[in-house]
């Protein structure tokens, strides 16, 4: 059974980076492409960033210049990096395996995380 | 950015009555090479993660009720509940993933029991 596991800091202050780390298990990180989601309070879904481990990275144009994500295939596990948060990035941020077999990211997202409450606060 | 719609933003049904779900995308994204339509669905229940439901537009995934049927091409998609059950109340959403610049969702549907 697949498991994914978000792990980070959940309350930063403005303009501190935000830090996260989702473990899988169950499944290689290199047989799939995988993503991070996140959820204001209360809001609909926005969709962060996708990597597969070869290196291929799709972002958010509205949060490009400021995200990150990344892989480590020895850990099993890949990671986020949100730089200059603000309040308005305050949400719960969810990691997803998206469907296929690794040959294209356009699958849906098959499997989740829990997901982990990040809060922006002074 | 493909945009995503849904209506309506809400609706109750009672226990054993169908609900129907629409939802809009600003551009096709039915895919030539394949004549698939990249559109899922999703149930969100409080407290959980989104899962998916849907995919494809019309595929089941393993293990979902077929009370939960999908439907539409193109720009025009819907998903219905046939005989909605209590377990069925939550959020739903579709999501478009025939781009990635970027991966867009719809605002959502909330469905209550009536």
């Amino acid at each position: 059974q697949v498991q994914l596991q978000e792990s980070g800091p959940r309350l930063l202050k403005p303009s501190e980076t935000l830090s996260l780390t989702c473990t899988v298990s169950g499944d290689s990180i290199s047989s799939h492409f995988w993503s991070w989601i996140r959820q204001p309070p209360g809001k609909g879904l926005e969709w962060i960033a996708n990597i597969y481990t070869t290196g291929n990275t799709n972002y958010n144009p509205s949060l490009t210049s400021r995200v990150t994500i990344s892989a480590d295939t020895s850990k099993n596990q890949f990671s986020l990096k949100l730089n200059s948060v603000t309040a308005a990035d305050t949400a719960v941020y969810y990691c997803a395996r998206l469907g296929g077999n690794g040959d294209t990211a356009y699958y849906p997202m098959d499997v989740w995380g829990k997901g982990t409450t990040v809060t922006v606060s002074s | 950015d493909i945009v995503m719609t849904q209506s309506p933003d809400s609706l109750a049904v009672s226990l054993g009555e169908r609900a129907t779900i629409n939802c809009k995308s600003s551009q096709s994204l039915l895919h030539s090479s394949n004549n698939k339509n990249y559109l899922g669905w999703y149930q969100q229940k409080p407290g959980q993660p989104p899962k998916v439901l849907i995919s494809w537009a019309s595929t089941r995934e393993s293990g979902v009720p077929d009370r939960f049927s999908g439907n539409g091409s193109g720009t025009d998609f819907t998903l219905t509940i046939n005989g909605l059950q209590a377990d069925d109340v939550a959020v739903y959403y579709c999501q478009q993933y025939f781009s990635t610049l970027p991966f867009t969702f719809g605002p959502g549907t909330k469905v209550d029991i009536k």
